[in-house]
């Protein structure tokens, strides 16, 4: 079966420290790949998608990048955080079948 | 994926049946209307998808019209842990060039 790792569950930075979470999926080849932020109260905001390795497309730019070094992982990383940058931050995948996504557990991502 | 329209929040009681309606007017031949649930601190839940008419599972089910305009989702006999947001979506990823993103959600808050 299918399974998504997705670490550290939680986090506290300092403003202007790097960034950097990771996501694996297991038991899939090719999967969509796609982090989101939510901030407290709110829905969910695509930040970037992958449909394969090398292949990123940005929603929300600022100072957030993304990257597929491998088929089944993604990573999101940071050079300097902000404060706004707090947030639960998820990690999904699909296969491009219809509107049906796995989610991870999400990290918890504090900026002071 | 198509512009879908819910109610941004709901009460209900124990005990109860919560029915959400999702409007989706705009919905194309090929599109699945999917529902996910989201718990708070946690990662949205896939919980049923369907096409036409009527689809049931152990958590929930779905009602479509002939037109496809609108879907409820019905979940019996509500308990305080089904306190939740929940999204529905409708839509082809792949014809959305596998972006997934999400609307605001209906809230929905049981009381006892």
């Amino acid at each position: 079966s299918q399974t998504i790792h997705q670490w550290p569950a939680t986090l506290v930075q300092p403003v202007g420290s790097p960034l950097s979470l990771e996501c694996t999926v297991e038991g899939t080849s090719n999967p969509n790949l796609y982090w989101y932020r939510q901030a407290a109260g709110r829905g969910l905001q695509l930040l970037f998608y992958s449909v394969g390795i090398g292949q990123i497309s940005s929603e929300v730019p600022q100072n957030l990048s993304a990257s597929r070094p491998q088929d089944r992982q993604f990573i999101l990383s940071s050079k300097k955080l902000l404060l706004s940058d707090s947030g639960f931050y998820l990690c999904a995948w699909s296969k491009g079948m219809n509107t049906e996504a796995f989610f991870g557990q999400g990290t918890r991502l504090t900026v002071v | 994926l198509a512009k879908t329209t819910q109610p941004i929040s709901m009460d209900s009681y124990e005990g109860q049946e919560v029915n959400i309606t999702c409007s989706h007017n705009n919905i194309a031949t090929n599109d699945y209307i999917t529902w996910y649930q989201q718990f708070p601190s946690q990662g949205p839940r896939f919980i049923i998808q369907g096409y036409k008419t009527k689809v049931t599972n152990e958590v929930a089910s779905l009602f479509i019209p002939a037109d496809r305009k609108s879907s409820t989702l019905s979940l019996p006999r509500v308990s305080l842990s089904d306190t939740a947001v929940y999204y529905c979506l409708v839509g082809d990823i792949k014809a959305a060039g596998n972006k997934l993103t999400f609307g605001g959600g209906t809230r929905v808050l049981v009381k006892p």
